[in-house]
């Protein structure tokens, strides 16, 4: 089956800084690969996704590259702001069902 | 309000008990899941149903029992609760391969 490895666990940046959180997968097939934003307390909310006939996409600050022939795929989110404090989940899900494979999250913190 | 509820919200119980969990959706999509998010904050999900048909049935305990009476509802029914099924349970619906909408999560504590 389908395995998602994301990294870093942790990430501390400063305000204003960018910050990167990195995710591969496993099953080639795959080809929807949502970001879930989860803060303390509540449920994920999805913040940006990308399908694998696309390569990257944009959303104001927030951007997610893919790289299907390396089989990884990457959150951006410039200008950090301390609300963008979560912990952050990718995932992986084949056309059919959208059965969504997650990655372990990201704690972000960002410092004012 | 259109979103995806749960209830109850908290939920504490004893070893041996059993319990349920509901889940709604007002946003006519047609496939419902149910995700289990462990202490150390990792989601994997448990079952999904499209259009009330179970499609995907992970590893789970077969103390573990979906049921869907309509495609708005999916309901995850627990047997004989052991210490480690203490997690956030969360229900999410989707059209099928869409973006999943998650409900607030359930609680589950077993003392």
């Amino acid at each position: 089956g389908e395995n998602v490895e994301q990294h870093p666990s942790t990430l501390s940046v400063q305000e204003g800084d960018s910050a990167v959180i990195k995710c591969t997968y496993s099953d080639s097939a795959s080809n929807y690969f949502p970001w879930y934003k989860q803060e303390l307390g509540k449920r994920p909310q999805l913040i940006i996704d990308i399908r694998s006939n696309v390569g990257e996409k944009k959303d104001q600050r927030i951007a997610v590259t893919l790289n299907k022939t390396a089989k990884h795929f990457s959150l951006h989110i410039t200008e950090t702001q301390p609300e963008d404090s979560a912990v952050y989940f990718c995932a992986a899900s084949k056309t059919s069902y959208g059965k969504l494979t997650f990655g372990q999250g990201t704690i972000l913190t960002v410092h004012p | 309000d259109t979103a995806v509820s749960q209830t109850p919200k908290y939920l504490v119980t004893q070893m041996g008990n059993d319990k349920s969990i509901k889940c709604e959706q007002n946003l006519g999509h047609d496939t419902m899941y149910w995700y289990k998010q462990d202490s150390k904050k990792f989601l994997k999900i448990m079952f999904s149903y499209n259009n009330k048909e179970l499609i995907i049935n992970e590893t789970v305990p077969n103390r573990f029992s979906p049921k869907s009476p309509d495609k708005a509802h999916l309901n995850l029914h627990i047997n004989s609760l052991e210490l480690g099924d203490s997690a956030v349970y969360f229900c999410a619906s989707s059209l099928t391969d869409d973006e999943q909408f998650f409900g607030p999560g359930t609680r589950l504590t077993v003392l």
